[in-house]
């Protein structure tokens, strides 16, 4: 079964735009939910959220986590065309990190 | 002072060869993994291990043997390859217990023909 599941699976918007990407996850023991940005290369770390309610945030991004629902919340505001990447969210449980099938943003210009 | 490198960047090959692929961290970690992320851009684990032991060992053939001389260096060596191979292969490291962010490497596109 899916431990960590993303939606929307993609998104095409217009610059300027306003985005809210969603993980919803389910693991035995929460440490942590991590956000990743992929685009030509290796995913980069975004944020990693440990307490729920406490919003993260570096710019136009930002993250806030819900422990008690299970899920996490990317937000990105004023929409670039450098956004367009793929946003993967990862939960690490036993030994290793269980990724999402990750969200492809389309930013047009 | 790159923080986990892997090599080579890519790798073509024909069915039926034997590669291997490299990997280093100096962040100084005590866990370190093979990801496989597919077409659809999937990233699905491989191996995992844990100052040098093999803690996670996902459904992959035999074919794919990982080996971890050190804490620092994990390389994966496949035999046999066969066109579903055709992958891109990330190493990435991290502290023991996800406490930290997972580190990933450049990867290694490999494609088999």
């Amino acid at each position: 079964e899916d431990k960590v599941v993303q939606s929307p699976l993609s998104l095409v918007v217009h610059e300027g735009d306003t985005v809210t990407l969603n993980c919803s996850y389910e693991v035995t023991n929460f440490r942590s939910l991590l956000w990743y940005k992929q685009e030509k290369k290796a995913p980069t770390f975004l944020f990693m959220l440990t307490s729920s309610g406490i919003e993260k945030k570096s710019g136009r991004l930002s993250s806030i986590l819900d422990k008690k629902e299970l899920f996490s919340i990317l937000n990105i505001t004023a929409t670039q065309t450098g956004d367009s990447a793929i946003y993967l969210c990862a939960v690490p449980d036993r030994n290793q990190f269980y990724f999402g099938t990750g969200t492809s943003l389309t930013v047009i210009p | 002072d790159t923080a986990v490198s892997q090599t080579p960047k890519y790798l073509v090959t024909q069915m039926g060869n034997d590669k291997s692929i490299k990997c280093e961290q100096n962040l100084g970690h005590d866990t370190m993994y093979w990801y496989k992320q597919d077409s659809k851009k999937f990233l699905k684990i491989m191996f995992s291990y844990n100052n040098k032991e093999l803690i996670i060992n996902e459904t992959v053939p035999n074919r794919f043997s990982p080996k971890s001389p050190d804490k620092a260096h994990l390389n994966l060596h496949i035999n046999s390859l066969e066109l579903g191979d055709s992958a891109v292969y990330f190493c990435a490291s991290s502290q023991v217990g996800g406490s930290s962010p997972l580190h990933f490497g450049n990867g290694t596109r490999l494609t088999v023909t």
